[in-house]
């Protein structure tokens, strides 16, 4: 069975602080990994893929990746109250859909 | 603006009704997805298509079909809907390849009574 463990928080975070959200996933062949933020009663929005090893940034946002550790982590710099929101990691195996993780909430606090 | 639309944002309908929850794209995309997304449970995919007349079971099939007759529409039925289908329903979309992510549709809350 493949996995994607989040933390489900909620993860406090002050205005103006980083918030760091994590990820491990189970299937070592996984290939290519998604960040996706959903706020409450909305759908999940596509924010950052990364599928190297190392950082890919985008803004106030850095995807880091780490397929030796199974591991991957989203950065949100300059965190926003507007950044409150669920954030869902998703992991492509390769062959099949992408596998979710159940979310992580994030707060940010004005 | 591409889009995944869904063709209700709410729907309430009775136990052993025969429901079916429309899902269009205009991206021209090879692959489609129907999710439910319970709290607690994160989401769960249901089915999903890779082509035209195509389609797979997902992690959750039972109480569940799907219809694909042309690229941009796929519709997820429900047979004789029951109250435990009670859940918000979120169509994806994407290309084929592995670093493509997908596009979800604002979602059908679905409510049986």
């Amino acid at each position: 069975q493949k996995e994607v463990e989040q933390n489900s928080g909620p993860l406090s975070v002050p205005e103006g602080a980083i918030a760091s959200l994590n990820c491990t996933y189970s299937d070592r062949g996984s290939q290519s990994f998604f960040w996706y933020r959903q706020y409450s009663g909305k759908s999940p929005e596509l924010i950052m893929f990364i599928y190297s090893n190392g950082d890919k940034e985008d803004g106030r946002f850095t995807a880091q990746l780490n397929k030796a550790s199974q591991y991957v982590s989203l950065l949100i710099r300059d965190s926003q109250p507007s950044d409150s929101a669920t954030y869902l990691c998703a992991v492509n195996p390769g062959n099949t859909p992408l596998v979710f993780g159940k979310g992580t909430r994030l707060s940010v606090i004005a | 603006d591409v889009k995944v639309t869904q063709s209700s944002r709410y729907l309430v309908k009775r136990t052993g009704e025969k429901v079916f929850l429309e899902c269009v794209q205009d991206m021209d995309h090879e692959n489609m997805f129907w999710y439910r997304q319970d709290p607690g449970l994160g989401l769960r995919l249901i089915y999903f298509s890779y082509d035209v007349k195509m389609k797979e079971k997902g992690d959750i099939p039972e109480g569940y079909s799907v219809s694909r007759e042309k690229k941009e529409r796929f519709s997820l039925i429900l047979e004789s809907a029951s109250t435990n289908q009670t859940s918000m329903y979120l169509c994806a979309s994407s290309l084929q390849g592995v670093n493509n992510g997908y596009t979800f549709g604002s979602g059908t809350r679905l409510t049986v009574v």
